[in-house]
């Protein structure tokens, strides 16, 4: 049982290049986030998805892309990277309702950007 | 707007020590609260969560919560901690239309041997 896997695990980017990370879960389940992870910032949302083909803005959407075309994907992009964008970023999933509550987390990608 | 505060950003504890994390929230009606515990290099993972009934709920690795309404807070307290235990600690409230999860900036734990 996988849970949530993201992958790349790591990767450095210089200035201005693109790239994707691809978070997948097994677990069936509807909503689906993306956060990223700053020292003493605790953790913050850059988008999220409530279901396949949906996807909507979090709290730093700015400079980062999302899409959900299979309701076990969500990848982010990040069209043009830029240094502020260094961080740790996170992949999660929750079944539907609100009271449910609990996310599952993938282990992490570490992104770089020179 | 919903937010959740924890006030101590590095917290370090002697082995076999209690130990209580503080964590106050904002929001209008009954919250929904989580604790996540992060190991080095990890994803977050689910200690307990607090939606309704008993304000005293039980985790894994022994670990416990008390929601306070009077107090707006949730803290987690362990009787003894190990040196395992030695992790970031977040805690979150349910928020907006959609149930997103608003998390704390952490607390990290240290344990002396």
């Amino acid at each position: 049982n996988a849970g949530v896997t993201q992958t790349p695990k790591f990767r450095v980017l210089k200035t201005g290049q693109s790239m994707t990370l691809l978070c997948a879960q097994d677990m069936n389940h509807e909503y689906m986030y993306w956060y990223r992870q700053d020292p003493g910032m605790g953790l913050r949302l850059i988008h999220y998805s409530v279901g396949e083909g949906t996807t909507a803005k979090g709290e730093v959407p700015d400079g980062y892309n999302v899409s959900r075309l299979k309701k076990q994907n969500f990848l982010l992009g990040l069209e043009s990277a830029a240094p502020s964008q260094t961080s740790v970023y996170f992949c999660a999933s929750r079944i539907e309702g609100i009271s449910s509550g609990e996310l599952f987390f993938g282990e992490g990608s570490r992104l770089t950007v020179l | 707007a919903q937010s959740v505060t924890q006030p101590d950003i590095h917290i370090t504890v002697s082995e076999g020590a209690s130990l209580e994390l503080r964590c106050n929230y904002s929001y209008g009606a009954t919250p929904y609260l989580f604790w996540y515990v992060q190991s080095p290099g990890q994803g977050l993972q689910l200690l307990l969560k607090y939606f309704s009934g008993d304000t005293l709920v039980q985790g894994i690795k022994g670990f416990e919560a008390e929601f306070k309404r009077s107090q707006s807070s949730f803290n987690l307290r362990k009787p003894s901690v190990h040196w395992s235990d030695a992790a970031e600690y977040f805690c979150a409230v349910v928020g907006g239309s959609q149930g997103n999860l608003i998390f704390g900036k952490g607390t990290k734990l240290s344990v002396k041997p």
